[in-house]
This record gives structure tokens, C-alpha cells and sequence, in this order.
């Protein structure tokens, strides 16, 4: 069980837009600790999406988007490609685990 | 350009000891802490716990506190990850990557393969 909770998967068909939420609690994201976001494609290293809640590091296409409010965040991804079919994981800072947590990660599918 | 490269893969019996390094290369070492993250085959990320380069100052996930040891050697740019007493539950991908704790992580090691077997 994940301290940080993502659906198991995700799907859209090329060109559409979805949406992929990450909900935590009062001691990581409601503690206002940073949500980054990380791509993993089969069989590679992860790679780091989103930073800071909203930053999207050089390189990464602005078809990525990520957002926070609250106790949850969400990445959007818009004109969904072939290629952003990927497991997708949200992360941030837990103060009662004095460390960082993890989503359970999310599978995205593109039709 | 900010690399990271790890050991290769290891195979260990039950009760066993596994040390993977992670050497670093394109930026000033000690100016970023370092994180280890581990993928069960199929599974999630799981953070194992961030060392400082700059002054050896270790944060362990709780899970893991008494059984992994995170050092680095500055003069070699190379950071290790130490994890005692292996069981099947610690068959995994471990991965080393700059940064974490609250900040993100944004450059990973391509990952080693620890396989614990008997």
C-alpha cells in the first residue's frame, strides 16, 4: 500500500488528453512538501517529468503539465503520442516517515 | 553531461550481502545529495534512503534502517549502497539518482540487478 495513491491505469486514444491524479494526506502533499512527477518507459531508468509541482524540466514536451492543490496533484498529458505509453509515478516528502514516498504508479495505455 | 553509472548485476544467496556503487561524472559531486530507489520485478518504486556527499549526513526509509549502509567517496566520485542480510523480497532493480529528499531526482543510474537466490 502506497502512502501516495495513483489509479492503477490510465487510457486514451492519440490527440486526446488525460489525466493522471495522485492523492496523499496532510503529512506529505497537504504539508505543502513538492510533487514531482517521473516517465518510466518499459525496461528503462526512470526520468524525471515534472519537478516543483509545475516545472517541466528541459526537454520535456509542454504537452506535460502538472498541477497541486490541496492534499492531491494531477499530470496531464495533452495530444496524447504512441510513445508517452509509459508507468507514470508521482512522488513527494512524508514528515511522519521523515522521507520519501512514492505512487503506486500509473500504466498508461494509448489506443 | 551528468552521468551516472552502476555496477553490474549480482546474484546472492539468502543471507548474503550486496554493495552497488554508482559513479558520477559532469558535475561537482558534492554539491547534490544522492538517493537509492529499488523495483521489485513488476512492481513500484520503493526510496531506500539519500546520503549527502558533502558530509556523509544519511537519511534510511524506516523499513530499511539497521540493514543498508549508503557511503560515497569523494575523491572517486562514486557513492555505494550496502544491503545486508538479503532475502527474495530483495530481488529488485536498485537504482542511484541525483537528488531526492524533497527535491526531485533528475539524473538515475541505468540500474543494477540484484537477484537473491539459493
Amino acid at each position: 500500500q502506497s502512502v501516495l495513491t495513483q489509479p492503477p491505469s490510465v487510457s486514451g486514444a492519440p490527440g486526446q488528453r488525460v489525466t493522471i491524479s495522485c492523492t496523499g494526506s496532510s503529512s506529505n502533499i497537504g504539508a505543502d512538501y513538492d510533487v514531482h512527477w517521473y516517465q518510466q518507459l518499459p525496461g528503462t531508468a526512470p526520468k524525471l517529468l515534472i519537478y516543483g509541482n509545475s516545472n517541466g524540466p528541459s526537454g520535456v514536451p509542454d504537452r506535460f503539465s502538472g498541477s497541486k492543490s490541496g492534499t492531491s496533484a494531477s499530470l496531464a498529458i495533452t495530444g496524447l503520442q504512441a510513445e508517452d505509453e509509459a508507468d507514470y509515478y508521482c512522488q513527494s516528502y512524508d514528515s511522519s516517515l521523515s522521507g520519501v514516498v512514492f505512487g503506486g504508479g500509473t500504466k498508461l495505455t494509448v489506443l | 553531461q551528468v552521468q551516472l553509472v552502476q555496477s553490474g548485476a549480482e546474484v546472492k544467496k539468502p543471507g548474503a550481502s550486496v554493495k552497488v556503487s554508482c559513479k558520477a561524472s559532469g558535475y561537482t559531486f558534492t554539491s547534490y545529495g544522492l538517493s537509492w530507489v529499488r523495483q521489485a520485478p513488476g512492481q513500484g518504486l520503493e526510496w531506500m534512503g539519500w546520503i549527502s556527499p558533502y558530509n556523509g549526513d544519511t537519511n534510511y526509509a524506516q523499513k530499511l534502517q539497521g540493514r543498508v549502509t549508503m557511503t560515497t567517496d569523494t575523491s572517486t566520485y562514486t557513492a555505494y549502497m550496502d544491503l545486508r542480510s538479503l532475502t527474495s523480497d530483495d530481488t529488485a532493480v536498485y537504482y542511484c539518482a541525483r537528488g531526492g529528499g524533497i527535491p526531485g531526482m533528475d539524473y538515475w543510474g541505468q540500474g543494477t540487478l540484484v537477484t537473491v537466490s539459493s
